[in-house]
């Protein structure tokens, strides 16, 4: 069985700022790992994933994730954290490309001018 | 990647009622999957839709509720049946293929509430 958690239901950082979002993952197979985001009343976009090639991953806007299998981890982070940066962002697990994504609680990121 | 479109976007329904909710992609994939996200919580599984195959449904779903289509391998449907207003959430379909290392997209979702 899989499953992801998500530490801190709520992040908030000043515009700037360094973003980092907590992702642990349980899984009894070699994980897939995605984060996506949400904007208000959409749905869900892709920003980064990891599928066992580099274990540091660049996503879109800026944002990158590493995979630390002796961690069980794979953190997003920012270096600098803009307005329009404010979502949810969820960390989700599978074991492949073809089985279900198993999602994380959300992180909701707001940031302060 | 996959583009996935979903209609409608959101709906007001009435108790007791069904809503079906399409799911179109623009190239053709393996797998589709059904999945809600209730108020201000994350997404969970509805079922699996494979083309040519029985929906398979997680645990707290059955197909007499959420009965699924999936006739061909750009398209589902999920219809909600005899709804409730704790049916009210987002219902999101997702799509991965055609290879296995290609991550799910999803489509914008349907909202729907329950009067």
């Amino acid at each position: 069985a899989q499953s992801v958690t998500q530490l801190g239901s709520h992040v908030s950082v000043s515009e700037g700022a360094l973003v980092l979002l907590r992702c642990n993952y349980s899984s009894s197979v070699p994980p897939y790992l995605f984060w996506y985001v949400q904007y208000p009343n959409q749905g869900l976009q892709l920003l980064l994933k990891y599928t066992s090639a580099a274990t540091l991953v660049k996503g879109i806007n800026g944002f990158e994730a590493e995979f630390k299998k002796s961690e069980t981890s794979f953190h997003l982070t920012k270096p600098s954290a803009h307005m329009s940066d404010a979502a949810e962002y969820f960390c989700a697990v599978t074991a492949s490309g073809n089985t279900p994504l198993v999602f994380g609680k959300g992180t909701r990121l707001s940031v302060i001018a | 990647s996959a583009v996935i479109s979903q209609k409608p976007s959101r709906d007001i329904c009435q108790r007791g009622t069904s809503l079906t909710i399409q799911c179109q992609v623009d190239s053709q994939v393996t797998m589709m999957f059904w999945y809600r996200q209730q108020p201000g919580q994350s997404l969970t599984l509805i079922a699996t839709a494979n083309q040519g195959s029985e929906a398979t449904y997680e645990s707290g779903f059955v197909i007499d509720k959420f009965p699924i289509s999936r006739p061909n391998l750009t398209f589902s449907t999920l219809t909600v049946s005899n709804m409730s207003p704790e049916d009210s959430s987002i219902y999101l379909c997702s799509a991965s293929g055609p290879t296995s290392n290609q991550p799910q997209h999803f489509g914008d979702g349907t909202r729907l509430s329950i009067l």
